[in-house]
């Protein structure tokens, strides 16, 4: 059972774009809600995280939006640069369940120059 | 840069054989994840481990598969009797307390393919 679905698989933007990510998740009792950004050959890095109790965080150029109700999340990265070319994955967890993350299966992110 | 140390990076075996892999938390990280990542896929949680206590293994195969974190040194992931489907990249995370508020430090993986 797929419990975090995220799409799109890939995505190309512009240098200067809006590249946005979506994730939707199934199991209500999820109470963090992180994003991870993984370059070829390296471990996933946390790049912003949300509760459920907040409707958007921001980090510099990275936004996350919740929306509990339709149990979905998204990431944006305003003015996409080049460097931001890697692979993201939304993730969730619950408390209860001491951290282990639930993942999507990670969008494909190219930003041209 | 003390970050989450595995090892090795790439590990090459033959059908039927072990393969060990072997994780160092950060320091002051007492909690030890192993995630599994297929090709083209999201990672997929294996086991979770404090010292010398497995927590929960709910993702663990049931066979041939085990985990440990000892006392001293670092946590190992092994695989007994290793078959093709096992290749993979295994990454292990740490964390410094439980709950899932406390956010994990991945390392750079091993990559296990199996000949």
């Amino acid at each position: 059972q797929q419990q975090v679905k995220q799409s799109p698989q890939s995505l190309i933007v512009q240098k200067g774009g809006i590249s946005i990510i979506n994730c939707a998740y199934e199991n209500t009792a999820f109470d963090y809600f992180p994003w991870y950004q993984q370059f070829p050959g390296k471990g996933p890095a946390l790049l912003i995280a949300i509760r459920p109790d907040v409707s958007e965080k921001k980090e510099g150029r990275f936004t996350i939006s919740f929306n509990k109700s339709a149990k979905q999340f998204s990431l944006h990265i305003m003015d996409s640069q080049p460097g931001d070319s890697a692979t993201y994955f939304c993730a969730a967890s619950i408390n209860a369940n001491a951290g282990k993350s639930t993942f999507g299966d990670g969008t494909t992110l190219t930003v041209k120059p | 840069n003390a970050g989450v140390m595995q090892n090795p990076r790439h590990l090459v075996r033959r059908r039927g054989q072990e393969a060990r892999l072997r994780c160092s938390p950060m320091k002051g990280h007492s909690h030890v994840y192993w995630y599994r990542q297929l090709p083209e896929e999201g990672l997929k949680f294996m086991v979770y481990l404090q010292k010398e206590n497995i927590i929960d293994e709910s993702g663990m195969p049931k066979e041939r598969f085990s985990a440990e974190f000892p006392k001293e040194g670092p946590s190992i992931l092994r695989i007994q009797q290793v078959v093709r489907g096992d290749s993979a990249a295994y990454f292990c995370a740490s964390s410094p307390l439980q709950g899932s508020n406390q956010p994990q430090h991945f390392g750079d993986g091993t990559r296990l393919s199996i000949l």
